[in-house]
């Protein structure tokens, strides 16, 4: 059973530029979930994807947009950065099926500095 | 205000150690409850899940207890060892359509040898 998987590990972007992260969820879960970790801050929630369809966001800009495709992976985008979109970005699959704990699988994450 | 806080945000102990880490959370009616460790610059490892319904959940050194009414959740590790030393978070999911997690900002946790 393969984890969940972000690409890139590591990015350095300007002030104004615009980004995409990449996740690949666990194999078998079909929801896709996005973090935004600030240095020495709990994770906070950015929104969800569930079959290929925005599912809840929290407290982000528009800026913040998302995709899913049918292989259930997912793309984070950011436009226009500013300084404090730097932070560790955590991608979490899960497979909110009938029954099941809804226990969500982190990957890695996507450390992003923006200048 | 739904809000999950972890006070001390950092504990240093030494090795063998048996220790509590606490989670507290304002709105009782949660769904389940996540415990995470978190070491520097990584991602989540989950460590334990406990569903509203339960009280506690085991695996290995580790035990995390539930007490819904108080809004209160502990994680204990026995016997502690310098590679437990990391960032432990815990995290809540409210009933609803989505699979949100609300997170504390973790306990750093030190082990010393």
């Amino acid at each position: 059973e393969t984890g969940v998987t972000q690409s890139p590990t590591h990015l350095i972007k300007t002030r104004g530029q615009q980004v995409t992260l990449r996740c690949s969820s666990q194999s078998g879960h079909n929801t896709v979930s996005w973090y935004q970790q600030a240095l020495g801050q709990g994770p906070q929630f950015i929104f969800q994807y569930y079959r290929e369809e925005e599912n809840g966001r929290g407290n982000f800009p528009p800026r913040f947009s998302g995709l899913q495709f049918p292989n259930y992976s997912s793309e984070l985008n950011v436009n226009a950065l500013e300084r404090d979109d730097s932070a560790l970005y955590l991608c979490a699959s899960s497979q909110p099926a009938a029954g099941s704990l809804h226990e969500q699988f982190f990957g890695p994450g996507t450390r992003l500095t923006v200048l | 205000k739904q809000e999950v806080t972890q006070i001390p945000a950092a504990l240093s102990v030494p090795e063998g150690e048996n220790l509590v880490l606490n989670c507290s959370f304002t709105d009782s009616a949660i769904y389940n409850l996540q415990w995470f460790r978190q070491d520097p610059g990584k991602g989540l490892t989950s460590l334990l899940l406990i569903q509203s319904s339960q009280r506690e959940q085991t695996s290995g050194r580790l035990n995390a207890s539930l007490d819904k009414s108080s809004g209160r959740s502990t994680l204990y590790i026995a016997a502690s060892q310098p590679g437990d030393s990391a960032t432990y978070l815990c995290a809540v999911r409210y009933p609803g359509a989505n699979s949100k997690l609300t997170f504390g900002k973790g306990i750093t946790l030190s082990v010393r040898p």
